[in-house]
């Protein structure tokens, strides 16, 4: 198994609050994502980084920001949760762009509720 | 638009039996196939990534099979076992983005002792 460590695994939190889910990589990958996964949705992209400090969005990025000041580690945050956000969220870390043929490797999920 | 199509959308077959799953793709410009195995309330698990040239590639009793000209891919499980029951996912890789995957919803898969 890839060297991904999400975390918390499970929280639930108050509308309105800030939530930071931390993704944590041994694999000294380049590139990190994270993904949020909803029934009846495929899996669906907040945001990547293709190297420390570089990041961008997906297609699902408002309302997340994202850091990354080390290349072991990509932080989500939620500034202000809403029901919406209550899904599983995924990190994933794959050594190169998945265009050129790169494995991409997920996380074991962290679930939100958002109440 | 791009977009990845599976079907059936569920499958329950019993234990030792082969099953065959569809993908058909409307991706423009193709850079590869992949396809996961996501176990319930697990992460997604790669199985293959064949690129337009491949037409098979296996992975112990998984064998992905691509027709990049009709644009459609198989995943053959062959004897299945109990551990097979997951989702199953297809997934394109765009030839112009370095982060853009088009998504299938899956065909949840079941085996029957």
């Amino acid at each position: 198994d890839a060297g991904i460590t999400q975390s918390p695994r499970h929280k639930v939190t108050e509308t309105g609050t800030p939530v930071t889910l931390r993704c944590h990589q041994t694999e000294n990958h380049r590139y990190m994502y994270w993904y949020r996964q909803d029934p009846g949705h495929g899996l669906r992209l907040i945001h990547y980084s293709y190297g420390v400090k570089d990041t961008d969005k997906g297609e699902v990025s408002d309302g997340y920001s994202v850091s990354r000041s080390k290349t072991e580690d990509f932080l989500l945050t939620l500034e202000s949760a809403t029901s919406s956000q209550t899904s599983v969220y995924f990190c994933a870390i794959s050594p190169g762009a998945p265009s050129s043929g790169n494995t991409i490797y997920f996380g074991e999920g962290s679930w939100l509720t958002v109440v | 638009k791009n977009q990845v199509e599976q079907s059936p959308q569920s499958l329950i077959i019993l234990e030792g039996k082969n099953c065959t799953l569809q993908c058909n793709y409307t991706v423009s410009p193709f850079s590869n196939l992949r396809w996961y195995k996501q176990d319930t309330g697990r992460g997604p698990v790669s199985l293959t990534i064949m690129t337009f040239s491949e037409n098979t590639k296996s992975n112990g009793r998984y064998t992905a099979t691509l027709d990049a000209d009709t644009k459609q891919s198989s995943l053959h499980i062959t004897a299945s076992q109990l551990s097979d029951s997951a989702s199953y996912i297809c997934v394109v890789s765009l030839m112009d983005s370095n982060y853009q995957l088009i998504w299938g919803a899956g065909t949840k898969l079941i085996i029957k002792p």
